[in-house]
């Protein structure tokens, strides 16, 4: 099985940036994915990585370390609409399902 | 083109009832998964279905079960409701032809309370 975990809470300022580390082991490494989820609505999807490095897409970023079971979100000009859970999953070649941690929920102030 | 959908949104049952949940992939998707989110937790793998047929299942009891249609539509069924088994239920649809990655859209989900 894979063991995904992620910090459970952080909080910042509006305009402001965070990081939101994820740490992972699985056998078969198929690709890491973020998902973004409102209180009581389905997730949506944020970014996949599958190889070494950071991806970019407007105001967040997603980087990954195979080697070091290590991945990242970046929310960069922070808003109050991003306040949400940030979920981090992992997809094993050896399985069809992913696996997610448990997310982190991210509330930003004014 | 409509994503994933599934119905009903919200449902309350009794301890010892049976539930079945919908689920219409999103167009040109054949494959469904299903997943269960507890209050404050990610979603669970439950298992998932192609070419109707259970493909995988995840560490849920044979109280937990499922079908696929032809048209990729899907239902997941759960007999002898326990109060544990409140929670949102997630379906996701992805397109198996194209496994490039595991990318899994997500519906809306069903809450469903067991009183």
């Amino acid at each position: 099985g894979q063991n995904i975990d992620q910090p459970t809470e952080m909080t910042a300022t509006e305009g402001a940036i965070v990081q939101i580390n994820c740490t992972y082991q699985t056998s078969g490494f198929n690709g890491l994915f973020w998902y973004q989820q409102h209180a009581g609505e389905a997730p949506t999807f944020l970014s996949y990585n599958v190889l070494d490095g950071l991806e970019e897409k407007g105001r967040f970023s997603s980087f990954l370390s195979r080697s070091k079971g290590y991945s990242y979100l970046l929310l960069k000009e922070l808003q109050m609409k991003d306040s949400a859970s940030y979920l981090c999953a992992v997809s094993d070649s050896n399985d069809y399902k992913l696996s997610f941690g448990a997310g982190t929920t991210v509330t930003v102030r004014a | 083109d409509a994503g994933v959908t599934q119905s009903p949104t919200h449902l309350i049952k009794t301890r010892g009832q049976q539930v079945t949940l919908r689920c219409s992939p999103k167009s040109g998707h054949d494959t469904v998964s299903w997943y269960q989110q507890a209050l404050g937790q990610g979603p669970q793998f439950i298992f998932q279905y192609y070419e109707e047929e259970e493909r995988q299942r995840g560490n849920f009891p044979d109280r937990f079960s499922g079908h696929q249609f032809p048209n990729y539509s899907s239902e997941l069924n759960v007999n002898a409701l326990l109060l544990g088994d409140s929670a949102l239920y997630l379906c996701a649809s992805s397109f198996q032809g194209a496994f490039s990655y595991n990318e899994q859209f997500f519906g809306p989900g069903t809450r469903l309370t067991v009183l």
